[in-house]
């Protein structure tokens, strides 16, 4: 049973470019959430996907933004990048919010760096 | 603003020591605090949680202690080896899933 993914490994953008970052949750999973960690940091909250619908955000502008899809995975799509959105970009995956458990399984991160 | 404050920064310990961290959080609505480790290079990996109706939880060599009334709790590491050298975050939440991290601590166990 495959944990979440995430792709790519490692990206490297230039400041103003747009870059999309992708997740798989865990089988059985339906709700997903993004995280960003800078270096050196704990992961602040981003925002929450269930039912193919944000259903949570933390305090991030609207430069950041995402999409479920129908299969529950989704995308982290960020615009406008600037040099301090370079991070590991962490997704994180649940059983669901109807049904609330201890479980929330990470993946390995996609490092983002902008020059 | 931080949620949930962690310390220290860092720990050294020999092996066999008991690296102890601490945190503390205000939101009184948080009702589940997990205990993350992360190594170089890999996302969180869940270690142990707590809810606030218990005031200890042990899973192997991993015990979290918690006080309510203090709004704070802590992690021990029983008898810890090198291979428990990694970074831990301490984290709060509702129960949504939106988890509150703490900065981190790093703990090195020399051999």
């Amino acid at each position: 049973d495959a944990g979440v993914t995430q792709s790519p490994t490692h990206l490297i953008k230039t400041r103003g470019q747009q870059v999309t970052l992708r997740c798989s949750p865990k089988s059985g999973h339906d709700t997903v959430s993004w995280y960003q960690q800078a270096l050196g940091q704990g992961p602040q909250f981003i925002f929450q996907y269930y039912e193919e619908e944000e259903r949570q955000r933390g305090n991030f502008p609207d430069r950041f933004s995402g999409h479920q899809f129908p299969n529950y995975s989704s995308e982290l799509n960020v615009n406008a990048l600037l040099l301090g959105d370079s991070a590991l970009y962490l997704c994180a995956s649940s059983p669901g919010l109807a049904g609330w458990s201890d479980t929330q399984y990470f993946g390995p991160g996609t490092r983002l760096t902008v020059l | 603003q931080q949620q949930v404050k962690q310390s220290p920064q860092s720990l050294i310990v020999q092996k066999g020591g008991i690296p102890i961290i601490n945190c503390a959080y205000e939101n009184t609505a948080f009702d589940y605090f997990p205990w993350y480790q992360q190594f170089p290079g890999k996302g969180p990996a869940l270690l142990i949680a707590i809810r606030p109706d218990v005031s200890e939880k042990k899973e192997g060599r991993f015990t979290i202690s918690f006080n309510k009334s203090a709004k704070q709790f802590s992690l021990h590491i029983m008898d810890s080896q090198p291979g428990d050298s990694a970074t831990y975050f301490c984290a709060a939440s509702r129960r949504d899933y939106k988890l509150s991290f703490g900065a981190g601590t790093t703990v090195t166990v020399r051999a």
